[in-house]
């Protein structure tokens, strides 16, 4: 399974833009990236997914690397309120099911 | 539209319990899936569910665990003799199909706790 590989902590000014970075060196060629967020005893959230072209939605751009091998996702206005831990997951096919391999995701902390 | 629902929302159970916990996914989502979160951890898958099938039960960690799903929608996961290794949040996913690009919608969680 491609794995997956992320800064434990990261903290961003409020109004910034909050970049994460994303190490997924052995991603395949069919496996997307994913980015979810957890805010403190909630579901995870969807945030954005990509192939190999860049992506933007209300929510979040990601931006993935010619060769793949790196991500980063952007929040543009980091509000108080994307206080998170951030999961940068690779879509894997694995017996047969396209399930979430999740790590242990970023803790975005953004100040005021 | 209503998102995925879990209940209950927490569990205290003595040590050797049995506990079911109960998923309601989006309506129409043919796909549901079942992961644990214990404290501090990333996300482990435990068992996917087409309809009513289980093609991967992969993630199951004993045969303790066991789960169905019934009419294509609601799912429980039956937690039998439950140790205090047990103790976690319990999420559940759905999505409208399988796919490599087809996002998991997740509900809030169960969180468990074996005394």
């Amino acid at each position: 399974d491609a794995k997956t590989t992320q800064p434990p902590s990261m903290d961003c000014a409020e109004g910034r833009a909050a970049n994460l970075p994303c190490n997924h060196s052995t991603i395949s060629g069919n496996e997307y990236v994913y980015w979810y967020r957890q805010i403190h005893s909630q579901g995870p959230q969807y945030i954005i997914h990509g192939l190999k072209n860049n992506e933007t939605n209300e929510m979040a751009s990601l931006i993935i690397t010619e060769d793949r091998k790196s991500s980063t996702l952007i929040l543009p206005h980091a509000t108080l309120r994307d206080t998170a831990v951030y999961y940068c997951i690779v879509r894997a096919l694995t017996s047969g099911t396209y399930k979430y391999i999740f790590g242990t995701g970023t803790r975005l902390k953004v100040l005021a | 539209g209503a998102g995925v629902s879990q209940s209950p929302s927490n569990k205290v159970t003595e040590k050797g319990k049995d506990v079911e916990l109960r998923c309601d996914p989006i309506s129409g989502h043919t796909a549901l899936y079942w992961y644990r979160q214990s404290l501090g951890q990333g996300l482990e898958f435990l068992i996917y569910f087409q309809g009513n099938s289980a093609p991967d039960k992969s993630g199951l960690p004993s045969d303790r665990f066991s789960a169905e799903r019934t009419g294509g929608s609601v799912s429980t996961l039956t937690i039998q003799r439950t140790q205090q290794e047990d103790s976690a949040v319990y999420l559940c996913a759905s999505s409208a199909r399988q796919g490599v690009s087809i996002e998991q919608y997740f509900g809030p969680g169960t969180r468990l706790t074996v005394t």
